[in-house]
């Protein structure tokens, strides 16, 4: 079992630019979750769904859509980046236990 | 709202006790532990539902006062595996499928 995994692991976007982070898993949840964590601020809840075709917003969705079409696949997608988006960003599976994926790391110029 | 945690950061010899405590202002149905080593992602440790159930894996152990809205972690005779930033994330009274609240962190340093 590969568990979470995201790609890419480390990109850079000129800002207004668009891009698609991937997140997929294989352990059959129903709910899956992205975060974003910046220096001092924690894990922010960016977007959740509690299942394929279920999606909702969390604590910071603004610049933030996305779709979740299978069990497995998650995209989370920067509609225009911003530099205030530069961040870490983790896709979680699992609700009473997450298991997160390695992170993309994101920067914004 | 963020779950408050507290220290922020704490610095131990190996062997020493600690404990990391998270608030919150809002009524909860459950405490999530993660722990996160530099430069990787965070790791499930353990969920205290209501009730004030207390669970605990080998030296690690965790309380949940639901009445007064506040977790412990408890790490007992520390060991350098430890070190890494703790993070609590709660969930809300409704016990729906909202996401988790996760505090700032505390970053814990465990010297030999």
């Amino acid at each position: 079992n590969a568990g979470v995994t995201q790609t890419p692991k480390f990109q850079v976007l000129k800002t207004g630019q668009s891009m698609t982070l991937q997140c997929a898993q294989d352990m059959n949840h129903e709910y899956m979750s992205w975060y974003r964590q910046d220096p001092g601020m924690g894990l922010r809840l960016i977007h959740y769904s509690v299942g394929a075709g279920i999606t909702d917003q969390g604590e910071v969705p603004n610049g933030y859509n996305v779709s979740r079409s299978t069990t497995e696949d998650f995209p989370l997608r920067l509609l225009s980046a911003a530099p205030s988006q530069t961040s870490v960003y983790f896709c979680a599976s699992g609700r009473r236990e997450q298991y997160f994926g390695p992170g993309t790391r994101l920067t914004v110029t | 709202q963020q779950p408050v945690q507290s220290p922020q950061a704490v610095i131990l010899r190996e062997g020493e006790d600690a404990v990391i405590n998270c608030s919150s202002s809002k009524a909860l149905y459950s405490v999530h532990w993660y722990r996160q080593k530099h430069g990787e992602a965070p790791v499930f440790l353990m969920i205290l539902l209501k009730g004030g159930e207390q669970k605990g894996h080998d030296k690690i152990s965790a309380s949940f006062n639901e009445k007064k809205q506040q977790s412990s972690l408890y790490l007992t005779a520390s060991q350098l595996s430890y070190s890494g930033t703790y993070f609590c994330g709660t969930e809300g009274s409704g016990g729906g499928a909202d996401g988790l609240t996760f505090g700032k962190g505390t970053h814990l340093i465990i010297q030999p």
